[in-house]
């Protein structure tokens, strides 16, 4: 059971560069999120998903797009690399808004580094 | 404006001991509070929750109890074992959005 997958692992960015941030799930959920850690501070919400076709921002967007044309896939876009956007990214998942009883689903985390 | 909070970095605790991890939060609307457990390198995975009509909520080893007039919630773990040693996260939710509000996290350390 797969669950959520999140790839790359680790990446390397020079200042500007763009890349993307892949995160797919198996397990047929609507709700998916992008959360980013830093160092000594909590998970701060980037972007969020009720459902394909729809998303809407969390508390810092700035810098990141996304898009979800599947159920499954909801990839996190860097379009200009800063300094400031390195940090550890989690995808996650949930069954519904239920949100005491349908708790989110992470995955592994990519670590980005911009130098 | 930090609305979940740890104020505690790390914690150790003998191995069979109870630990107990603390959250405090500063919004009264919260509903649901969550806990989730990290490994190094993995993502966080999901422990136990509570609904703000509840004072608390037990899974095997693992309570939550949450006093909304101190509006504090804590999680015990009893007894801990030393593959309880992980980075907890409390977290709490904002009713009519699917946004979790996450706080610092707390080290535990169980020693042997």
């Amino acid at each position: 059971n797969a669950g959520v997958t999140q790839t790359p692992k680790f990446r390397i960015l020079k200042i500007g560069q763009s890349m993307t941030l892949q995160c797919t799930q198996d397990m047929n959920h609507n709700y998916m999120y992008w959360y980013r850690q830093d160092p000594g501070m909590g998970l701060k919400l980037i972007y969020y998903s009720v459902g394909a076709g729809i998303t809407d921002k969390g508390e810092v967007p700035n810098g990141y797009n996304v898009s979800r044309s599947t159920t499954e896939d909801f990839p996190l876009r860097l379009e200009l690399a800063a300094p400031s956007q390195t940090s550890v990214y989690f995808c996650a998942s949930s069954y519904s808004a239920n949100r005491g009883n349908s708790p989110l689903h992470f995955g592994n985390g990519t670590r980005l580094t911009v130098t | 404006d930090q609305q979940v909070k740890q104020n505690s970095p790390s914690l150790s605790v003998q191995e069979g001991r109870i630990s107990i991890l603390n959250c405090d939060y500063t919004n009264s609307m919260f509903d649901y509070f969550l806990w989730y457990k990290k490994y190094p390198a993995e993502g966080p995975t999901f422990l136990i929750s509570i609904s703000s009509i509840k004072d608390k909520n037990e899974d095997g080893r693992f309570t939550v109890f949450l006093n909304k007039s101190a509006k504090h919630l804590s999680l015990h773990i009893v007894p801990s074992q030393p593959g309880d040693s992980a980075v907890y996260f409390c977290a709490a939710s904002e009713p009519g959005t699917y946004k979790y509000i996450f706080g610092t996290g707390t080290r535990l350390k169980v020693l042997a």
